[in-house]
């Protein structure tokens, strides 16, 4: 089943925070995020393993909550190249690499 | 340089016309996989596979068949079954394990008139 991801947009100016939720109502092993310019492939940011860890790029950083089922992505001190949708992608056990996506969170930066 | 290639980049066909689409990596991956995407929506899994000669049904298989005769290549044949075939379509491969990141292709966008 598809994760619910949240917001389902959000403007920022550059500088600024912000927090893209994703919840899944199956027990999960592991949380992919991706982000996506207009037209072209999802890029991989990181992937999140069970036991609630928390792992950043840059000033991207994510959280996973397995006993919630929940991860959480936080942009920092935003920058322009930061606009693009973002989406998880969740694994529960044993999916062995199959993932289920959420529907996306549109992030537009603005100077 | 490693990486996947999907070809073409855009694509027409006709109404009730099978169309295939290419999707080759060198990246040494076992397992590749479709993904459709619509607009203002998430990736949807239509096929992948897991090592040659092997594959299984995702999400929305149905009017879309798959071969993988080859490790690098896994093309995707969007039959006149499938009832609404125009979206972006994206491949991908990762190393066969639970938890590896997936390596996107930049996408064919398949338009049926």
């Amino acid at each position: 089943q598809q994760p619910v991801q949240s917001p389902q947009a959000v403007i920022l100016r550059e500088g600024e925070d912000a927090v893209i939720n994703c919840s899944s109502s199956k027990a999960l092993y592991s949380v992919h995020w991706y982000r996506q310019k207009h037209g072209e492939a999802p890029v991989f940011l990181m992937i999140l393993l069970k036991g609630g860890e928390q792992k950043g790029h840059e000033k991207i950083s994510a959280s996973f909550n397995e006993k919630k089922q929940q991860s959480s992505l936080y942009l920092t001190a935003s920058q322009l190249s930061y606009s693009g949708t973002y989406f998880c992608g969740t694994a529960p056990p044993d999916s062995w690499g199959k993932l289920q996506f959420g529907a996306g969170t549109q992030v537009v930066v603005t100077p | 340089d490693g990486g996947i290639t999907q070809s073409p980049k855009y694509l027409f066909r006709k109404e009730g016309q099978n169309v295939t689409l290419s999707c080759e990596q060198n990246l040494n991956h076992d397992a590749m996989y479709w993904y459709r995407q619509d607009p203002g929506q998430g990736l949807r899994l239509i096929y992948y596979s897991q090592i040659v000669n092997d594959f299984q049904k995702g999400d929305i298989a149905e009017g879309y068949s798959v071969s993988r005769e080859k490790k690098e290549s896994f093309p995707l044949t969007v039959t006149s079954a499938q009832k609404n075939p125009t979206a972006f379509y994206l491949c991908a491969s990762s190393i066969f394990r639970d938890y590896n990141e997936q390596f996107f292709g930049p996408g064919t966008r398949l338009t049926v008139l």
